[in-house]
């Protein structure tokens, strides 16, 4: 069975710092991988999804996140964050099917 | 083109109540997905629906049923409500590829926060 896990609960960040949110997933077979943002009381919308093909995925924001198969990890990342990037961030995965299993979230707090 | 819309916004039952949630979707989407969302749990698929007439159970479908009457709606219902069904409920839907293998977007709507008292 696959499952998603987000190593960071809660990460605080200061503006114009980079930032890394983690997540690794178990799976017996091929997935698809994808990173969703809710900012406060919205639905989730996508950030970047890895199919594949190149193993370093960029999204929107700025954001991008990195597929390493050895270590079955897509962490995702920024290289220097904005006030307006505070919100909660899941990782998830798709295998291969109708169903996709998402992480608990890592909430990304952003602090002038 | 409004993408996925849910109604109500917000709701307060007691228990043993019912109610309907509804989800419509305007970008012809085959596939529809409700979710719950609670602290610390992330989303957890409660049922979804790859096609019109067709519904099946995810992760945690006890106490909910739904109904797929048309290919644009989504509905969920709670038979008797439950203090244990206080969360905020998300609908999803998603276009998958023909050949993609079932890497889907999944497009949100902005949830219903149901308290059941």
């Amino acid at each position: 069975a696959q499952s998603v896990t987000q190593l960071d609960s809660q990460v605080p960040v200061f503006e114009e710092a980079p930032v890394e949110l983690r997540c690794n997933y178990s799976s017996s077979v091929s997935v698809y991988l994808f990173w969703y943002v809710q900012y406060p009381n919205q639905g989730l919308q996508l950030l970047l999804k890895y199919l594949s093909g190149s193993t370093l995925v960029k999204g929107i924001n700025g954001f991008e996140a990195e597929f390493n198969k050895s270590q079955t990890s897509f962490h995702l990342r920024k290289p220097s964050v904005h006030i307006s990037d505070t919100a909660e961030y899941f990782c998830a995965v798709n295998q291969r099917g109708f169903k996709t299993i998402f992480g608990a979230g890592t909430r990304l707090f952003v602090k002038a | 083109n409004a993408g996925v819309t849910q109604t109500p916004k917000f709701r307060v039952l007691k228990t043993g109540q019912s109610m309907t949630l509804l989800c419509a979707q305007d970008m012809n989407h085959e596939y529809m997905y409700w979710y719950r969302q609670d602290p610390g749990m992330g989303l957890r698929l409660i049922h979804y629906s790859v096609g019109e007439g067709t519904t099946a159970k995810g992760e945690v479908p006890d106490g909910y049923n739904v109904s797929r009457l048309k290919k644009q709606n989504f509905l969920l219902g709670l038979e008797s409500a439950a203090p244990s069904q206080t969360s905020v409920y998300f609908c999803a839907s998603s276009y998958v590829p023909s050949g993609s293998g079932g890497a889907d977007t999944q497009y949100f709507g902005p949830g219903t926060r149901l308290t059941v008292l």
